[in-house]
């Protein structure tokens, strides 16, 4: 089993619509998690880091349960530019090395 | 600010040969990562740099190998290239003082082994 798993996608969703992504993470001494957002042939960016009680910026929403081990992404009015892969990741321990599920991509259509 | 930087953009070797790939952190950060992202694998952890001193590491084998300079860029070495090895390598920065700090990350170098 991967240590850190996503639904690969695609979730095609039309312009205005709200998604959500789950990730699922196997090491209960996981400590810190964030959202990585990665456009095609790009580098991985930070889109958020995830609390325990939740964080909202703008139109994206993370959302923590440590007792199932799943953290969730959900985004609100969807746009085109939001097309992407989006990316769980895990910290655990003091090793800082960031531990990445597989991607779900997002194709947003007009 | 200047963000991380990587070069070369490409670099293609053939099999049995050296790579060197380079990276130079965003100013401040003294922590380098390196993660190589294979087509259909997803990142990978490779190394992790911290004042000079080698971290951490991922499960690679020894032919993967690394250095950072006093002023915090960092070189990743790949030695008797195999065509696996063929991949985007992402360098990430970030500061560290024994709490974390979000990385981030350069365009990577884009390596084919032929």
């Amino acid at each position: 089993r991967k240590e850190v798993e996503q639904d690969p996608g695609p979730f095609n969703v039309p312009e205005g619509a709200t998604v959500a992504f789950n990730c699922t993470y196997s090491n209960s001494a996981s400590q810190s998690f964030f959202w990585y957002r990665q456009d095609c042939r790009k580098e991985p960016k930070l889109l958020m880091s995830v609390y325990s009680s939740g964080n909202e910026d703008g139109r994206f929403t993370a959302q923590l349960n440590r007792a199932s081990q799943y953290i969730s992404l959900l985004i609100r009015d969807s746009k085109l530019s939001d097309s992407a892969t989006y990316l769980c990741v895990v910290i655990r321990g003091a090793g800082n090395m960031l531990t990445f599920g597989g991607g779900t991509r997002l194709m947003v259509k007009p | 600010e200047a963000g991380v930087t990587q070069s070369p953009t490409h670099l293609i070797k053939t099999r049995g040969q050296q790579a060197t790939l380079r990276c130079s952190p965003i100013s401040g950060h003294t922590s380098v990562y390196w993660y190589q992202q294979a087509l259909g694998l997803g990142l990978q952890f490779l190394l992790w740099y911290d004042e000079g001193e080698e971290r951490n590491r991922g499960n690679f084998p020894p032919r993967f190998s690394g250095r950072q300079f006093p002023n915090y860029s960092s070189e990743l070495n790949v030695n008797a290239l195999e065509l696996e090895d063929s991949a985007l390598y992402l360098c990430a920065s970030s500061l560290w003082d024994r709490g974390y700090h979000e990385q981030y990350f350069g365009p990577g170098t884009r390596l084919t082994v032929t």
